[in-house]
């Protein structure tokens, strides 16, 4: 079965730093992957996706992510963190064959003036 | 705003009772999953419904059934409801049920269960 692993539930980032967020996925074919965002109260927000064209995948509100095959990471960055980007960020894959998403335990980034 | 509206937004219930939560999908989507939330066991797939039919289950249990009309909007229902079945339902639709597909996401359901 898939499985989701984010490093670190929680990140604290000054505003203006680079904010790194990271996903290893366990495939042995490669899957789609997800960034999904979560607002307090509010449902999840997809930030970006890989779906096997480039590697480097650019999404909404200044985030980026790099799909890494070797390292079968889909790390998620954003050069320069805003106070706005407080949020839950949730990596989450999907087989080319399946439907459903599966969710790593989600990383909740807070950021400090 | 996604397009994908749920109702109710909260519902605070007993133990042993049943619930109805409702999902509208995006207009055009013909499919729509729905997903758990909760603080142990974070964000789960429960089961998929594509254009009325049952397509995919996760983990769901068997008290907890779901449906798609064929207006396209979808319920799912709890029943013999336990304390450990507190958690934030969402519900989310897809154009078809393809990988690549995007999933859109409703505000979801806050289910309390006492």
């Amino acid at each position: 079965a898939q499985s989701v692993t984010q490093l670190g539930s929680h990140v604290s980032v000054s505003e203006g730093a680079l904010v790194l967020l990271r996903c290893n996925y366990s495939s042995s074919v490669p899957p789609y992957l997800f960034w999904y965002v979560q607002y307090p109260n509010q449902g999840l927000q997809l930030l970006l996706k890989y779906t096997s064209a480039a590697t480097l995948v650019k999404g909404i509100n200044g985030f980026e992510a790099e799909f890494k095959k070797s390292e079968t990471s889909f790390h998620l960055t954003k050069p320069s963190a805003h106070m706005s980007d407080a949020a839950e960020y949730f990596c989450a894959v999907r087989e080319a064959a399946g439907n459903k998403l599966t969710f790593g335990g989600g990383t909740r980034v807070l950021v400090k003036p | 705003d996604s397009g994908v509206t749920q109702t109710p937004k909260h519902l605070i219930t007993a133990t042993g009772q049943r619930v109805t939560l409702r999902c509208s999908p995006r207009s055009g989507d013909l499919s729509v999953y729905w997903y758990q939330q909760s603080l142990d066991q974070g964000l789960q797939f429960l089961i998929q419904y594509y254009n009325g039919e049952e397509r995919a289950k996760g983990n769901i249990l068997e008290r907890f059934s779901a449906q798609q009309f064929p207006d396209l909007h979808s319920e799912l229902n709890l029943s013999s409801l336990e304390l450990g079945d507190s958690a934030l339902y969402f519900c989310a639709s897809s154009v078809g049920d393809l990988a690549t597909h995007e999933q859109y996401f409703g505000p979801g359901t806050r289910l309390t269960v006492t």
